[in-house]
């Protein structure tokens, strides 16, 4: 069965640090994947996705995400967190084909930042 | 560009009164509209998926007759939620997506639109 694992539910790190989320998937076409942002109260902003090419995509905000078909992970990472990027983080996979091309969400990743 | 939005972001309603939710692409014509719905704390769950001017696909255990979803046309679709119930409370969201030549391409999410029931 399609699925996508967030290891992490809550994490917290401080201002300035370096940022990784984790996302591991299941799926047994060439997936399509995504990272998006949710603040509160709001509904989800794309961050980045990766359909096909280099397996290092670069995204919004200074995110970027690696995908790693050997490891079915696709890992999102910041350099430098800034106080603005606490919010929830969902991954996704989905794919071109089928009849719907529907995304799988991950359960998300709560991301506070420190001061 | 690709932005969506949703009509209210916000709406209270007695139980058993039923609530219409818009939801709109703005700046490109959204073959493919979903809805999904998002308890506190927790991540999305499709409810349906509708393509313009066909009956939508609803995921197992989503009653279609008490989610009524229309896609009219391509740049707008609505949920309504008939005779709601407190139970029904709850943060729903809609994406659309714009579908090239049969590729399904990303989706954009709205801003969601917060249902209480009293």
């Amino acid at each position: 069965a399609q699925s996508v694992t967030q290891p992490d539910i809550h994490i917290t790190v401080s201002e300035g640090a370096s940022l990784e989320l984790r996302c591991n998937y299941s799926y047994g076409a060439t997936p399509y994947l995504f990272w998006y942002v949710q603040s509160p109260g709001q509904g989800l902003q794309l961050l980045l996705k990766y359909f096909s090419g280099d397996t290092l995509v670069q995204g919004i905000k200074g995110f970027e995400a690696e995908f790693k078909r050997s490891q079915s992970s696709f890992n999102l990472r910041k350099p430098s967190v800034h106080w603005s990027d606490a919010a929830e983080y969902f991954c996704a996979v989905g794919a071109s084909g089928g009849s719907q091309g529907n995304l799988i969400f991950g359960k998300g990743t709560k991301l506070s930042v420190k001061p | 560009g690709a932005v969506v939005s949703q009509h209210p972001s916000r709406v209270i309603c007695k139980s058993g009164t039923s609530v219409k939710i818009e939801c709109r692409s703005l700046d490109f014509q959204a073959t493919t509209m979903f809805w999904y719905r998002q308890f506190p704390k927790q991540s999305l769950m499709l409810m349906a998926t509708s393509n313009e001017g066909s009956k939508a696909t609803y995921e197992q255990g989503v009653e279609k007759d008490k989610f009524l979803i229309n896609h009219a046309s391509l740049t707008l679709s609505t949920l309504t939620v008939t005779s709601a119930h407190p139970e029904d409370s709850s943060f729903y969201i809609c994406s659309a997506r714009w579908d090239k030549a049969g590729r399904k391409d990303t989706q954009y999410f709205g801003p969601g639109t917060r249902l209480t029931v009293l």
